[in-house]
């Protein structure tokens, strides 16, 4: 099984901070796409973002921009002047053949 | 558009007894999900297809069973409930390579 790892368990900061929240991910693909989505307190899945394994460019939407690292495996997300709306699990998700793998979760808790 | 429905939002149920978790979408999706997530923990695939008539397994399909007879509906059956199947059930779909798109959830809890 593909394998994703989110090595931040729990992430605290005070309101207005940036955030970057980690991922790697293990894939035997060569084309794949990956995928953020947030889990607020409430309990629904939003999708955030979406990227091309084969589209390497950073972007930014907004509050949010991601880096997207394909020799190291790694795509990661930050949230840039981070409110208390922001509180939330956030989960990498890479998408290989048919199949989304989730991490387990980087729980975000900002404080006011 | 009601994107992807799930019923019923909760339910509890005896060790043995069986039921079948529903999930329809109304957005043309070809590939729709099962997922389950235990308390602080991720997502794990119970099972997946990709158009109506095929479906396949994920990382966690056993005591689970779907069908896929139209592209709307992708049911879950459980048989033969386990507490360790207490957990929020979560259907997805999606088109191609894009985002899922997420019902709000079941909560089944199994006594």
């Amino acid at each position: 099984a593909q394998k994703v790892t989110q090595a931040q368990t729990e992430i605290s900061v005070v309101e207005k901070e940036d955030v970057t929240l980690d991922c790697v991910y293990e894939t035997r693909d060569t084309t794949y796409y990956l995928f953020w989505y947030k889990q607020p307190p409430s309990g629904e899945l939003v999708f955030l973002i979406r990227r091309n394994s084969f589209d390497e460019q950073n972007e930014i939407s907004g509050r949010y921009s991601w880096n997207f690292q394909k020799s190291t495996s790694s795509f990661n997300f930050t949230i840039t002047a981070s409110q208390v709306v922001d509180s939330a699990v956030y989960f990498c998700a890479p998408l290989t053949g048919n199949q989304f793998y989730f991490g387990t979760g980087t729980s975000l808790t900002v404080i006011p | 558009n009601a994107g992807v429905t799930q019923t019923p939002k909760f339910r509890i149920l005896k060790i043995g007894q069986s039921m079948t978790l529903q999930c329809t979408q109304d957005m043309n999706h070809n590939y729709m999900y099962w997922y389950r997530q235990d308390p602080g923990m991720g997502l794990k695939l119970i099972y997946y297809s990709v158009g109506a008539g095929i479906t396949d397994k994920g990382e966690v399909p056993n005591g689970y069973n779907v069908s896929r007879s139209t592209t709307e509906d992708f049911p879950l059956r459980l048989e033969l409930a386990a507490p360790s199947q207490t957990s929020v059930y979560f259907c997805a779909s999606s088109y191609g390579h894009g985002e899922l798109f997420f019902g709000e959830g079941s909560r089944l809890t199994v006594l």
